[in-house]
């Protein structure tokens, strides 16, 4: 089974702060997604990767970076922390080739900014 | 951007009720998936189904591209189906880039 692990299930961060959320696949995926989650809105791309190194841009990326320096891991950014980034952030990964491919979560991380 | 819109919003069932979750799409997607959030916010793949009909146990999805719909059918419902359910299309410009719904959330009453 893809087992994709978020670092933290519940993270308190504070306004300002620099906040790293960590995602680890193990399935050898080259695909990696960050998505947040929030009431009536569903799910939205924030960023996603497709190699080492390489990043783009999802539907929200305002306010985040990511990291990608391993093939295993994606971290997602949040430089200066603010209120409207509470939400729940999902993790998801899955391969390249073929394209027809499913993703996998992982569990989620539901971080609060006070 | 293309739009997904699920049907209903919100179900209540009684355990052992049949049940149709619909999703709609405005646009040709490469690919589409069918998620189950349990209450505990972990999501869980159900199917991955471009086209055409799955079955897994007392679940089936049908996808008509043509048409732009997917239906998700639950036969005899049990608590543990409870969730929110959400259907997600891969936009048709590569990378395997996700929209989703907003969800069905189903409430299974013993």
């Amino acid at each position: 089974d893809v087992k994709v692990t978020q670092s933290s299930r519940y993270l308190v961060k504070r306004t300002g702060e620099k906040v790293f959320l960590e995602c680890v696949q193990d399935m050898d995926h080259e695909n990696m997604f960050w998505y947040r989650q929030d009431p009536g809105l569903g799910l939205r791309l924030i960023y996603f990767s497709y190699d080492v190194k390489m990043k783009e841009k999802g539907d929200i990326p305002e306010g985040y970076s990511v990291s990608r320096e391993k093939k295993e891991r994606f971290s997602l950014i949040l430089e200066s922390a603010s209120t409207n980034q509470t939400s729940m952030y999902l993790c998801a990964s899955s391969f390249f080739r073929p394209s027809n491919q499913p993703q996998h979560f992982g569990d989620g991380t539901r971080l609060s900014i006070l | 951007g293309i739009q997904v819109e699920q049907s209903p919003p919100d179900l209540i069932l009684q355990e052992g009720a049949n049940s149709t979750l619909r999703c709609n799409f405005s646009d040709s997607v490469n690919n589409l998936q069918w998620f189950h959030q349990n209450p505990w916010g972990q999501l869980i793949n159900l199917f991955y189904i471009p086209s055409g009909t799955k079955q897994n146990g007392r679940l089936s999805a049908t996808t008509v591209a043509t048409e732009r719909y997917s239906l998700l059918y639950i036969s005899s419902s049990q608590t543990t189906d409870s969730g929110v359910y959400f259907c997600a299309v891969e936009r048709n410009t590569g990378f395997q880039k996700l929209v989703f719904g907003t969800g069905t959330r189903l409430l299974v009453s013993p």
